[in-house]
């Protein structure tokens, strides 16, 4: 079975703070993503990555960064929280057209 | 602007008769389309998928109905149980890995 973790279920953090969502995925998978779902809005893609140092812009990428070190690890960066980030995050990764999601981190800033 | 629509934000069903989730697509690219399945507090769970080139998908009491020509796919579920209560999205992907999803159709599946 594949898993995809995510380091954190709830996480709260003030305005201007620098926040860390890591992802870990077990099946050696190329491509991973960080997806941002809210009521009414969907699932709207952040970012993504198709290989290890690569990434590219989604649909909102507006105070986000992401790295991506090794293959296994994909994490999103926000550079100095703001309250509009309050939101569930989602990882996923896919080797092929099925995305595989982590059980996502839902950040509250205040 | 939005590629994948899901018209109904919610649906109510009693248990044990048909849930039909709809969901509507602008670009004719897409070359397959996925539901899945959420429930509160956890991440989405793929659910089923059909190939742009077919036009129905059928895997136990989930078959979902795609009609290339109005760009609209349905998801049916039969019979629906209280556990199928859930969010359900509907996604398109082109290009090999770019999920689009919709909006989202909460279904409440009562007794």
């Amino acid at each position: 079975d594949v898993k995809v973790t995510q380091s954190s279920r709830y996480l709260v953090k003030r305005t201007g703070e620098k926040v860390f969502l890591e992802c870990v995925q077990d099946m050696d998978h190329e491509n991973m993503f960080w997806y941002r779902q809210d009521p009414g809005l969907g699932l709207r893609l952040i970012y993504f990555s198709y290989d290890v140092k690569m990434k590219e812009k989604g649909d909102i990428p507006e105070g986000y960064s992401v790295s991506r070190e090794k293959k296994e690890r994909f994490s999103l960066i926000l550079e100095s929280a703001s309250t509009n980030q309050t939101s569930m995050y989602l990882c996923a990764s896919t080797f092929g057209i099925e995305q595989y999601f982590g059980p996502g981190t839902r950040l509250t800033v205040t | 602007d939005q590629q994948v629509k899901q018209n109904s934000p919610s649906l109510s069903v009693q248990e044990g008769r048909i849930s039909i989730l709809n969901c509507d697509y602008t670009n004719s690219m897409f070359d397959y389309f996925l539901w899945y399945k959420k429930y509160p507090a956890e991440g989405p769970t793929f659910l089923i998928s059909i190939s742009s080139i077919k036009d129905k998908n059928e895997d136990g009491r989930f078959t979902v109905f795609l009609n290339k020509s109005a760009k609209h796919l349905s998801l049916h579920i039969v019979p629906s149980q209280p556990g199928d209560s859930a969010v359900y999205f509907c996604a398109a992907v082109y290009s090999g890995y770019a999920l689009n999803f919709g909006k989202g159709t909460s279904l409440l599946v009562t007794p």
